[in-house]
């Protein structure tokens, strides 16, 4: 149980495209996902919190006119990486948590490794 | 001082050896727990949650330690498997956000 898929995988895009990420919760209903953000050798950067239904809430310092998430439903949450740039490619991770059956516990996804050029 | 805090390492272990590693959270309303591994390139995926009596998995045992702020996490007859980075998290607050620490790299040699 309790497994998150998250697609593309990964994704090689020139200078200023748009990339669109997908997160989907496949055996459970995610009241909450979250986005993350690992630069190498560095620690997991929460971005937002995202609620079905809800806006987004972001970190400081995390622009949401350039990650966009949508959160339609309770199994699918989606981040976009507007007008992206070498300074974005980084791994975005996804995790999903259900206040139901697992309270504050997150699984992830795989993760999507972005590279702009 | 940050929210949540661990020894980066790297902690060289030998084959076979017991390891433990500590993290302070600084939040003492902090009510949830976790140890999760993340090997090189990969997500992190959860090893356990900490109850406030303790728990153990096999050849992993998580402890709580409420007085002084800290959750630890020991591995017995270590394998080269068990080689990995060692993230902890807390939960933030009510919603449900967690803190992470920065993660303990852990190598095991044989």
């Amino acid at each position: 149980g309790a497994v998150v898929s998250q697609h593309p995988s990964r994704v090689i895009c020139k200078s200023g495209t748009s990339v669109k990420i997908e997160c989907r919760s496949l055996d459970f209903q995610a009241t909450t996902m979250f986005w993350y953000r690992q630069f190498p050798k560095q620690s997991l950067m929460l971005m937002a919190t995202s609620n079905e239904g809800s806006k987004a809430t972001y970190e400081q310092g995390v622009e949401k006119d350039k990650f966009l998430i949508n959160h339609a439903s309770l199994t699918l949450s989606t981040l976009t990486v507007t007008s992206a740039h070498p300074e974005d490619s980084s791994f975005y991770i996804c995790s999903a948590s259900s206040l139901l059956t697992s309270g504050d516990t997150q699984y992830f996804g795989p993760g999507t490794r972005l590279t702009v050029l | 001082r940050k929210e949540v805090e661990q020894d980066p390492g790297p902690f060289n272990v030998p084959e076979g050896a017991t390891v433990a590693f500590n993290c302070t959270y600084s939040n003492s309303a902090s009510q949830s727990f976790f140890w999760y591994r993340q090997d090189c390139r990969k997500e992190p995926k959860l090893l356990m949650s900490v109850y406030s009596s303790g728990n153990e998995d096999g050849r992993f045992t998580a402890q709580l330690n409420r007085a002084s702020q800290y959750i630890s996490l020991l591995i017995r007859d270590s394998k080269l498997s068990d080689s990995a980075t060692y993230l902890c998290a807390v939960n933030r607050d009510s919603n449900y956000q967690l803190i992470w620490g920065a993660g303990t790299k852990l190598i095991i040699k044989p």
